[in-house]
């Protein structure tokens, strides 16, 4: 069973930072890139970043580039979002994804992790 | 500002079929595709249809896709309580080269 863990939210002040976790398990973790989206409660869904399955290609979204750095260590199935330079629009539920095939889609999702951006 | 555009809100009554649009242009829809996903309050959106009009399993065949030149269609016919959700399309964007989502539409089953 596919299950994607997601944790390390929490409050924090404009200008600070933050580090999210993924925990990955059920499938060859190796295979498959990892996104994280993110989403203002109430609002629709944004994608923030991904990494490629072998960690050597990373993306970001126009608003979180320069700030967020997204990694993976594969010898223990984890993916991180590191948030740096934390603004109030930050503020959100972010989801760690499993891309099921490059520029396709999201085949499972964490719970979401609840970061506010807030002084 | 989303770059897919869907309806706000849709609604119908039990037993009926409803469809909800996701408008795009030729950089997202045009050129890649569409993909659906459903969202209940306070948990994680869920996978519909992927690659167009493609159910993965344990999708029930009353959820279906389709893809028309830039636009994308959700369907779902047999309407039950449990489907009230929120509806969200996605899409790779060439030009930014990431995904886009669509601003999502509440279905509401009268």
């Amino acid at each position: 069973e596919v299950q994607l863990l997601d944790s390390g939210g929490g409050l924090v002040q404009p200008g600070g930072s933050l580090r999210l976790s993924c925990a990955a398990s059920g499938f060859t973790f190796t295979s498959y890139a990892i996104s994280w989206v993110r989403q203002v409660p109430g609002r629709g869904l944004e994608w923030a970043s991904s990494v490629s399955g072998n960690g050597r290609s990373t993306y970001y979204a126009d608003s979180v580039k320069g700030r967020f750095t997204i990694s993976r260590d594969n010898s223990r199935n984890m993916v991180y979002l590191q948030m740096d330079n934390l603004r109030a629009e930050d503020t959100a539920i972010y989801y760690c994804a499993k891309v099921r095939q490059w520029q396709r889609d999201f085949d499972f999702w964490g719970q979401g992790s609840l970061v506010t951006v807030s002084s | 500002q989303s770059l897919l555009t869907q309806p706000p809100s849709v609604s119908a009554a039990p037993g009926q079929k409803v469809t909800i649009s996701c408008s795009g242009s030729s950089s997202n829809i045009g050129s890649n595709y569409v993909s659906w996903y459903q969202q209940f309050p306070g948990t994680a959106p869920k996978l519909l249809i992927y690659d167009n009009d493609k159910r993965p399993s344990g999708i029930p065949d009353r959820f279906s896709g389709s893809k028309s030149g830039t636009s994308g269609t959700l369907g779902i016919t047999g309407l039950q309580t449990g489907d009230e959700a929120d509806y969200y399309c996605g899409t790779w964007d060439s030009r930014l080269s990431g995904w886009v989502f669509g601003g999502g539409t509440k279905l509401t089953v009268l």
